[in-house]
């Protein structure tokens, strides 16, 4: 199994530009989701789905949206990126029961310029 | 207000001291989770441990312990003799009934330095 896999690992981009960050799992995973970690605020939540065409809002959810038309794949979408998207973007899935835990991707590595 | 308080933004030690790193978390449900991850300095997240609400044993993995105090809402994790391969971010992480989803909430994460 490949787990969680996240591409690109690194991407720049402009003020204004748009662009998908991709995320998918191999594990059959109902829930998945999405984290941005930046200096010093640990980890945010920015979207989750809890199974293919459901989506909800996390902590952070503003300039970011999110489609779930699979179980495995669960795409994060920048519009129209600002200065203030330059982060690194997590995504994790679990299994569906209440205490399992996320199994995380390895990350991108966001700047926008 | 902080569902997750990693109040130690960063800790330094030698090699071979004892460390501990406080999670106090907020919740008013009755059944949630908690969890620990590392994040060494390669950038990957990795699981730790997961403790749920209704169990407060502590627990014992090698070098690594765990303290979990329903009374003082927290669950601190202890490093016994630490290595330089300990340094990493650590994280401490809620999972409650989030509209059903139990997604966790982390908190901001201790570094953790180990000397030689």
């Amino acid at each position: 199994n490949a787990g969680v896999t996240q591409t690109p690992k690194f991407q720049v981009l402009k003020t204004g530009q748009s662009m998908t960050l991709q995320c998918a799992q191999d594990m059959n995973h109902e829930y998945m989701s999405w984290y941005r970690q930046d200096p010093g605020m640990g980890l945010r939540l920015i979207h989750y789905s809890v199974g293919a065409g459901i989506t909800d809002q996390g902590e952070v959810p503003n300039g970011y949206n999110v489609s779930r038309s699979t179980t495995e794949d669960f795409p994060l979408r920048l519009l129209s990126a600002a200065p203030s998207q330059t982060s690194v973007y997590f995504c994790a899935s679990k299994r569906g029961l209440e205490g399992n835990e996320q199994f995380f991707g390895p990350g991108t590595r966001l700047t926008v310029l | 207000a902080q569902k997750v308080t990693q109040a130690q933004t960063e800790i330094s030690v030698v090699e071979k001291e004892d460390v501990t790193l406080d999670c106090v978390y907020e919740t008013r449900d009755t059944t949630y989770y908690l969890f620990w991850y590392k994040q060494p300095p390669s950038g990957e997240l990795v699981f730790l441990i997961r403790r749920n609400s209704f169990d407060e044993q502590n627990e014992i993995s090698g070098r690594y312990s765990w303290n979990f105090q329903k009374s003082t809402s927290s669950f601190n994790f202890t490093i016994t003799a630490s290595q330089v391969v300990d340094s990493a971010v650590y994280f401490c992480a809620l999972s409650e009934a989030r509209r059903g989803s139990y997604i966790p909430t982390f908190g901001r994460g201790t570094s953790l330095i180990v000397h030689p």
